[in-house]
């Protein structure tokens, strides 16, 4: 089956710099990427996602990046403020007739210093 | 609360007792999935409902027995459980299975076995 690791587990930066967390996936048929947020105490929410028919996509401070072939992808946080920490969660998703499941990475936890 | 609840929040029981979570939707979806939160490992998927036929059992242990009576329910009944089986059991739906649908998760419920 798939596995998704993801790097780091930790990472902290300053306020204002960016920050960049890293997922590889094991299944070359995996097509789906979604990113979950969870803030301390709260639920995970999809912040964005990326299908493997484009290789990049931006909404506002946050962008995914996707590379087929070295089957890898990216979550890249610029401008970083205060409501950026969170526990972030990669995931992936094969095809499979309607009955997709997400397999998701450990998480990282991003701190964000003032 | 709309959206996604779960009840309880909070659950401390013993191995040899039985006890039920509840998951209900307020938002028409279709699919609903059971996910197990550890710390330090990833987001597991348990079981999912898609129209209140299960489509996945990922190899959970038969002291974790769903139940779907309809799309806007969802239950998981737990039996003789191990200390092993504490964590944060989530809960989420969409508007169907398939990558094509947001999944929104409910806030959990931490259980504790003693």
């Amino acid at each position: 089956g798939e596995n998704v690791e993801q790097h780091p587990s930790t990472l902290s930066v300053q306020e204002g710099d960016s920050a960049v967390i890293k997922c590889t996936y094991s299944d070359s048929a995996s097509n789906y990427f979604p990113w979950y947020k969870q803030e301390l105490g709260k639920r995970p929410q999809l912040i964005i996602d990326i299908r493997s028919n484009v290789g990049e996509k931006k909404d506002q401070r946050i962008a995914v990046t996707l590379n087929k072939t070295a089957k890898h992808f990216s979550l890249h946080i610029t401008e970083t403020q205060p409501e950026d920490s969170a526990v972030y969660f990669c995931a992936a998703s094969r095809p499979n007739f309607g009955n997709e499941k997400l397999t998701f990475g450990t998480g990282t936890r991003l701190t964000i210093i003032p | 609360e709309t959206g996604v609840t779960q009840t309880p929040r909070h659950l401390v029981m013993g191995m040899t007792n039985k006890k039920s979570l509840k998951c209900e939707q307020h938002l028409g979806h279709n699919a609903m999935y059971w996910y197990k939160q550890s710390a330090k490992k990833p987001l597991e998927l348990m079981f999912v409902y898609n129209f209140k036929e299960q489509t996945e059992n990922n190899s959970v242990p038969s002291r974790f027995s769903p139940e779907c009576p309809n799309s806007s329910h969802l239950f998981l009944h737990l039996h003789t459980l191990q200390p092993e089986d504490s964590a944060l059991y989530l809960c989420a739906s969409s508007q169907r299975q398939g990558t094509h649908y947001e999944q929104y998760f409910g806030p959990g419920t931490r259980l504790t076995v003693t």
